[in-house]
């Protein structure tokens, strides 16, 4: 089973600052993705790094795949109270599985 | 275009006893995805079906646990006999990309379990 570490498990912030959430593994995958959850729905995706060294940026927020594919980064910039929520990074294997690392919870304050 | 539908939202049960989830998939997609997310942890993954063949149940607990996608469309997750354990959103998702590919997965809104 390949295994994907998050961290940190939990960030509590205030609004406007930066922060970073990172998305460990051993293993190599043909591509990693982000999504986001909020209380009692489903994980939403926000992107999909395929190449590795890709940065792909959304609005205040910045995603990097690691050269060897084995590891990502997702960067807030200026945090709002709108991105409250769980984070989830999930790596796709050659056989289209998809693994999803622990979550990182983050929370702004105003 | 209608997201993934699941019910029940919510189930409560004791211990021992046996419950059904269903989920209906956006239409077309052919991959089919049962995930079990326990309260503070990321979802894992239980069975995934391409069509209505298993793709990869390799966690699956077997001995309390079965799910089947007859038709290629709707799916249903059972569990007989359910433990304390069991308490968790069980997520359906479904995805439109064949083979290798970047596509995503669609979630539904969960049925969350109680077990009593």
């Amino acid at each position: 089973t390949q295994l994907l570490e998050q961290s940190p498990q939990f960030l509590s912030i205030q609004e406007g600052e930066n922060l970073t959430v990172y998305c460990n593994s051993s293993s190599v995958f043909s591509s990693l993705q982000w999504y986001r959850q909020e209380p009692g729905e489903g994980p939403v995706l926000l992107v999909t790094v395929v190449t590795g060294g890709e940065v792909k940026k959304l609005k205040r927020l910045t995603f990097q795949f690691g050269d060897a594919r084995k590891d990502s980064s997702l960067h807030i910039t200026a945090a709002q109270p709108g991105d409250t929520g769980l984070y989830l990074c999930a790596g796709l294997n050659a056989g289209n599985m998809l693994t999803f690392g622990g979550g990182t919870r983050l929370m702004v304050k105003p | 275009e209608a997201g993934v539908a699941q019910s029940p939202r919510y189930k409560i049960i004791e211990k021992r006893q046996s419950v059904a989830f269903w989920c209906n998939p956006i239409s077309g997609h052919a991959t089919l995805y049962w995930y079990q997310q326990i309260l503070g942890q990321g979802p894992k993954l239980l069975i995934q079906f391409q069509n209505n063949g298993v793709v990869d149940d390799s966690q699956l607990p077997k001995d309390r646990f079965s799910a089947e996608r007859l038709k290629g469309v709707d799916s249903t997750l059972k569990i007989q006999p359910a433990k304390l354990e069991d308490s968790a959103v069980y997520l359906c998702a479904s995805r439109l990309t064949r083979g290798t590919g970047t596509g995503e997965l669609f979630f539904g809104e969960g049925s969350r379990l109680t077990v009593l």
